[in-house]
Parts: structure tokens; sequence; C-alpha cells
């Protein structure tokens, strides 16, 4: 089954409202990784968190790595947070160690 | 600062074709990576390298070939290009196991 798991798989909101973002990861992950593609571009990495409370900007941050979950919350979102997010975790370790990527949520941002 | 290129920008080939994405970083990192996004999908790990020469097999590695030149390049090979095939191939780098990725422009692969 697929490793990790992303919801909504789509979110639309105003501009001012927040969002929230799940990801839920089937092993307990050491690294836990937030990144952000608007259409057609490539990605950014957000956050690297792989437990506890992370803050940048608007966004925050928060892995439970025991509940294997993450979330991240955009505050006050803009038109230009339009894009996919996406989480990945770790799998594998040391120099061998390689990200799974779930499947995003497309987050539409409108006026 | 560095930069990840990715050529070509796009790539159209014929069924059955040989077809070569270049990637190349200048962060002075030691692992790159190659994944191919399908659309409105996720990433998925082809190959990836931790230094030069190395190669290591991702999830999704039938199919294709790669290969680590030197420490700052990392070619992939599609080495029978299925008809409507069509994803976008992202090379990344990082300096060691999944420390932050950075993450190329794509390749976008049409075949006919």
């Amino acid at each position: 089954g697929q490793q990790v798991q992303q919801s909504p798989a789509s979110l639309v909101l105003q501009e001012g409202e927040n969002a929230e973002l799940q990801c839920n990861f089937s092993s307990t992950a050491t690294q836990l990784q937030w990144f952000y593609q608007r259409p057609g571009g490539s990605l950014v990495s957000l956050l690297y968190n792989p437990s506890g409370t992370k803050h940048t900007g608007r966004l925050t941050s928060t892995t439970v790595t025991k509940e294997r979950r993450s979330s991240l919350h955009i505050s006050s979102s803009q038109i230009t947070d339009s894009g996919t997010y996406f989480c990945a975790m770790e799998q594998g370790q040391g120099g061998s160690a390689k990200l799974i990527f779930g499947e995003g949520t497309k987050l539409t941002v409108s006026s | 600062g560095g930069i990840i290129t990715q050529t070509p920008k796009f790539l159209i080939g014929q069924e059955g074709q040989k077809l070569t994405l270049k990637c190349q970083q200048n962060f002075n990192h030691d692992t790159m990576y190659w994944y191919r996004q399908d659309s409105g999908k996720g990433l998925r790990l082809i190959y990836y390298s931790i230094t030069e020469n190395d190669l290591q097999k991702g999830d999704l590695s039938e199919g294709y070939d790669a290969s680590r030149e030197k420490k700052s390049s990392f070619s992939l090979t599609v080495t029978s290009a299925q008809k409507n095939e069509m994803a976008v191939f992202l090379c990344a780098s990082s300096t060691t196991g999944v420390d932050t990725q950075y993450f190329g422009p794509g390749t976008r692969l049409l075949v006919l």
C-alpha cells in the first residue's frame, strides 16, 4: 500500500482563509519534509520537520512521529500560495536514505 | 547559492527510441536523484547516486539507465521510450542522505 498518504487531495479557499494539510505515513519516519510546487514549476523545500512544531513565515508544520502524521498549516492564505504541496518521508539510513513522496494536496486560493 | 540545470527542457521522441536527459548541479552536493512525476501525481524515485560513479536503484528503475559521470552531473537514459509516455523528469541534489533536496526545473517528455 501507499506509504505516504496526503489529504485532502484538493482544497479550494478564499484569500485570507487558513489551510490545513495532512500527511500520514506507514512507518516511523526519522525525517519528514514538506515541499511546494507551483503549477508547471519545480519543487521547493518548505520545512524540514521530523518531529515537533516548526514555523516559517505563515507556515506551521506539526509532526507527531509516534502517531505517524504531520500537518502543514498555512495561515491567511494568498493567491500566490496556489499550487501543490507534497510531504515526503525518509526510507533507509545514512547515504542510502531516500525520500518517499505522497501524491500531494492541490491548493487553489481565489480572491 | 547554487543551481540545478536540466537539459533539454522538452524532449520529444519516437516509440522505441533511446533518449537521454542530463542534469548538472553546482552546489558541490554528494547525492543526486532522478524522479518521474506523472501528471497530477507525486514523485517516484528512478535512480540516485551518493557519489561519483555510484548508482542506486529507486522504485521505478526498470526501463531506465543512469550514469554519474562526475560529481556535478547525473544523466538518465530512457532505454526504449513507450508511446504515450508523458511525464516530467525531475533531477535533485542534496549534501548527504536526505538533507534538504534542491530540485531542477524538469524535463518534460513526450513519446509519439
